[in-house]
């Protein structure tokens, strides 16, 4: 069966720090990634989605980047934090209807 | 483009009373529809979906939704709600060509009071 890990559950972050989250799915191949972020009282916007290695498409421009180094993994970055980079991360596979991983809390202090 | 708006941010309902969680949907293209669960501090997880076929979709833990396209509209129920409803509840739309890319409503939080 397939399956998707996240990790961290939650992490806190000083201002100008860099970011990693990371995402593997696990008994599929070549599914499509996505990044979601999760505004209190905003829903999920679509921040990556990546339909092979090496190919990512941002949905909407900010501080943060995608890649996918290996078929199976999906790594979220940046470079260095802003206050608004807050919130909760969910990275997701699949075509019609997502799985979605658990989640990240991220909070930047 | 796609949308979704889901009326209510907040709904209460009584343990045993019908739940009802409204969408409302805009699509150029006959769409996909979505219904997902979140606990809080999880992911989400998949309670039904429309994908063309019968428009009466059943889901898991006795929820379901009907697609009406002349309201575009694709409204959650459940005949009795339990405690364990309590959560947040989104409605997502793609289409059914290319890539399939979901977008999601604000959400309803379901409070179920004893």
């Amino acid at each position: 069966s397939q399956t998707i890990h996240q990790w961290p559950a939650t992490l806190v972050q000083p201002v100008g720090s860099p970011l990693s989250l990371e995402c593997t799915v696990e008994g599929t191949s070549n599914p499509n990634l996505y990044w979601y972020r999760q505004a209190a009282g905003r829903g999920l916007q679509l921040l990556f989605y990546s339909v092979g290695i090496g190919q990512i498409s941002s949905e909407v421009p900010q501080n943060l980047s995608a890649s996918r180094p290996q078929d199976r993994q999906f790594i979220l970055s940046s470079k260095k934090l802003l206050l608004s980079d807050s919130g909760f991360y969910l990275c997701a596979w699949g075509v019609l209807g997502y799985t979605f991983g658990s989640g990240t809390r991220l909070t930047v202090v | 483009a796609q949308s979704v708006t889901q009326l209510g941010s907040h709904v209460s309902v009584s343990e045993g009373a019908l739940v009802l969680l409204r969408c409302n949907y805009s699509s150029s293209v006959p769409p996909y529809l979505f219904w997902y669960v979140q606990y809080p501090n999880q992911g989400l997880q998949l309670l039904l979906k429309y994908t063309s076929a019968a428009t009466l979709v059943k889901g898991i833990n006795g929820f379901e939704a009907e697609f009406k396209k002349s309201e575009t509209s694709f409204h959650l129920t459940k005949p009795s709600a339990h405690m364990s409803d309590a959560a947040e509840y989104f409605c997502a739309v793609s289409e059914n060509t290319g890539f399939q890319k979901l977008v999601f409503g604000t959400g309803t939080r379901l409070l179920v009071s004893p």
